[in-house]
């Protein structure tokens, strides 16, 4: 899989709105951007995932630039149980149609401030 | 949704001794099932891939003869620390890919967390 950059950490007030970006600079045709998140002492959970257009779901919105060399998970309105590990992976369906394991970077610290 | 359990959500143990770990997919069928290990302040690193009736595929610097892994259904894998010691003291999460899913869905397990004294 492509390797994914994320800040280390970052810092929003309970109720605002969270941008976590992600640069994938050598994003290649084939992959899907997924996020998952970790919140401590658990495994991760699906997020969301896209490929080219931006796309919602209950958790969160994922908006892809049109390059496709950065995204940006958008949580609309954070509470305390966001806080979490946020990690942003990339996956190529054009081998064994997603039967790989997953490769996690560091991934981004979400603190949130009551 | 889909879920994963683990079981023993924690465990504790002598140097020395083994450890089974159980992951199940409880509501989906799994021909594919991953085991990754979590040190503290650190990543998640895959270990292994388990595939329903054959031999686990292990990743680079992983002792399949320390790590071993058997996953004899369709809803359930196993991952045995063999002669565990305490620099194997780690959380280790399992995840399943849904057979059913187009996208490959995987599911994580919540993760047991070894000490070995």
């Amino acid at each position: 899989d492509a390797k994914t950059t994320q800040p280390n950490s970052m810092e929003s007030n309970e109720e605002e709105p969270v941008h976590l970006p992600c640069n994938h600079s050598t994003i290649s045709g084939t992959d899907y951007i997924h996020w998952y998140r970790q919140l401590p002492s658990q495994g991760p959970e699906y997020v969301i995932h896209g490929l080219t257009s931006n796309v919602n779901n209950r958790m969160a919105s994922l908006a892809i630039a049109e390059d496709r060399k950065s995204s940006t998970l958008i949580l609309h309105r954070a509470t305390l149980r966001d806080a979490a590990v946020y990690y942003c992976i990339l996956r190529d369906f054009d081998s064994g149609g997603g039967a790989d394991g997953l490769t996690f970077g560091k991934g981004t610290h979400l603190i949130i401030q009551p | 949704g889909a879920v994963v359990s683990q079981h023993p959500s924690r465990v504790i143990c002598k140097s020395g001794t083994s450890v089974k770990i159980e992951c199940r997919s409880l509501d989906f069928q799994a021909t594919t099932m991953f085991w990754y290990r979590q040190f503290p302040k650190q990543s998640l690193m895959l270990m292994a891939t388990s595939n329903e009736g054959s031999k686990a595929t292990y990743e680079q610097g992983v002792e399949k003869d320390k790590f071993l892994i058997n996953h004899a259904s369709l809803t359930l894998s196993t991952l045995t620390v063999t002669s565990a010691h305490p620099e194997d003291s780690s959380f280790y999460i399992c995840s399943a890919r849904d057979s059913a899913s187009r996208r490959g869905a995987q599911y994580f397990g919540p993760g047991t967390r070894l000490l070995v004294l």
